[in-house]
């Protein structure tokens, strides 16, 4: 089944650095890749995600990259802010209709932003 | 916002004893999951549903686990029989007609079996 490995497993950057979140995944069936921003004691929340049909997306300070040759994808965060600080999850899933599209997740990025 | 709602936020149960967590998934969406956390593992994939029934299910997803949705709002996972190793974080998860990729968690109930 598929593997997703996330990396670094945790991330501490001053405010108004930019951080970067990489993930590797082993199914290149996988067709969705999203992001799931966790803040202590609350829900995972979805804040981006790319299909596999489109290289890079973004979305005011934050990024996600595919490269679909490689099986890696990237979150990028720039001009961190302190609220900025939660654990991190990639996912990825190769769902063809929407009865399927599980979720293999990583094991979590704590991001650590320092004012 | 709408969004996916689950209780209890916390169950004590003792081990061989049945739990049933609840989730209300967001209204109008139409694919339901459940996810489940062991403490400092990754979340993983317990099972989904889909029009009444099971549309695929993981291996931890055994006899013990089975779901329901009971009525137009509630979505429900039992554990038969809690075993010391369920303990974990649960994760209820729904998706909209359009973006059905799109998962939009709750807030989890925590499992502790004694």
């Amino acid at each position: 089944g598929e593997n997703v490995e996330q990396h670094p497993s945790t991330l501490s950057v001053q405010e108004g650095d930019s951080a970067v979140i990489k993930c590797t995944y082993s199914d290149s069936a996988s067709n969705y890749f999203p992001w799931y921003k966790q803040e202590l004691g609350k829900r995972p929340q979805l804040i981006i995600d790319i299909r596999s049909n489109v290289g890079e997306k973004k979305d005011q300070r934050i990024a996600v990259t595919l490269n679909k040759t490689a099986k890696h994808f990237s979150l990028h965060i720039t001009e961190t802010q302190p609220e900025d600080s939660a654990v991190y999850f990639c996912a990825a899933s190769k769902g063809s209709g929407g009865s399927n599209y599980k979720l293999t997740f990583g094991k979590g990025t704590l991001l650590t932003v320092n004012p | 916002e709408p969004e996916v709602t689950q209780t209890p936020s916390h169950q004590v149960t003792q081990m061989g004893q049945e739990v049933i967590l609840r989730c209300v998934p967001i209204s109008n969406h139409l694919y339901f999951y459940w996810y489940r956390q062991i403490l400092g593992q990754k979340v993983e994939f317990l099972v989904s549903f889909y029009n009444n029934e099971i549309s695929e299910k993981s291996e931890i997803f055994d006899d013990q686990f089975s779901v329901e949705r009971p009525d137009g709002s509630n979505f429900t996972l039992k554990i038969r029989s809690t075993k010391l190793e369920d303990s974990a974080m649960y994760f209820c998860a729904s998706s909209p007609r359009d973006t059905y990729y799109e998962q939009y968690f709750g807030p989890g109930t925590r499992l502790t079996v004694t």
